[in-house]
């Protein structure tokens, strides 16, 4: 069965002090992983998509990458506005539906 | 501009009532699709529609109805509301089936 799995469920940092969230997944046909940031009361934001291992992108202090069996968010020196819910999902072509992990909850402290 | 909007923001209801949900989206996207989030933030896919066809219908209940009368709006009906629909609804669109989605801002559904 297709499964998301994130961890930590929640990560608390200081402001500078970088850290990683991972992703790991079972998938038979994955099409695509996508990173998600989520702010309380808000829909998520997209900000990543990955296609194939040993893929990268980055945006700003975040730097996504991709196994075949796990992907992980890379945050450099995080603020404060960096805290949020993390989510991760993969796009499985037979089904062409998304299925979402359950989240980092990250919090940045100053 | 809004990219993904949805009306209401909040919805309190009651018990057995009849309720619907509005999505429009002005990325000119030709897939639109509603999602379910739970008190534990687990988003869940509900329906899909490609061009005004629905392409995706997950094991939801038959009270949940959805209606898309051109691709750039897609409306959720919910007949008989129970409290076990008490969640946080998202409307999401995208370029095309397994593109990036956008999402609106949710609506946050409580029956009582």
């Amino acid at each position: 069965e297709d499964q998301v799995t994130q961890s930590p469920e929640a990560l608390r940092l200081q402001e500078g002090e970088s850290s990683s969230l991972n992703c790991s997944y079972t998938v038979s046909g994955l099409r695509g992983l996508f990173w998600y940031r989520q702010d309380p009361g808000k829909g998520p934001e997209f900000l990543f998509t990955l296609y194939s291992a040993g893929e990268e992108k980055e945006k700003e202090r975040l730097k996504a990458t991709l196994t075949k069996k796990e992907s992980f968010l890379h945050i450099t020196a995080p603020k404060p506005e960096d805290s949020a819910t993390y989510l991760c999902a993969v796009h499985r072509g037979a089904t062409n539906k998304l299925i979402f992990g359950t989240g980092t909850l990250l919090a940045v402290q100053p | 501009d809004t990219a993904v909007s949805q009306t209401p923001k909040y919805l309190v209801t009651q018990m057995g009532n009849d309720k619907s949900i509005k999505c429009e989206q002005n990325l000119g996207h030709d897939t639109m699709y509603w999602y379910k989030q739970d008190s534990k933030k687990f988003l869940k896919i509900m329906f899909s529609y490609n061009n005004k066809e629905l392409i995706i219908n997950e094991t939801v209940p038959n009270r949940f109805s959805p209606k898309s009368p051109d691709k750039a709006h897609l409306n959720l009906h919910i007949n008989s509301l129970e409290l076990g629909d008490s969640a946080v609804y998202f409307c999401a669109s995208s370029e095309g089936q397994g593109d990036e989605q956008y999402f609106g801002p949710g609506t946050r559904l409580t029956v009582t």
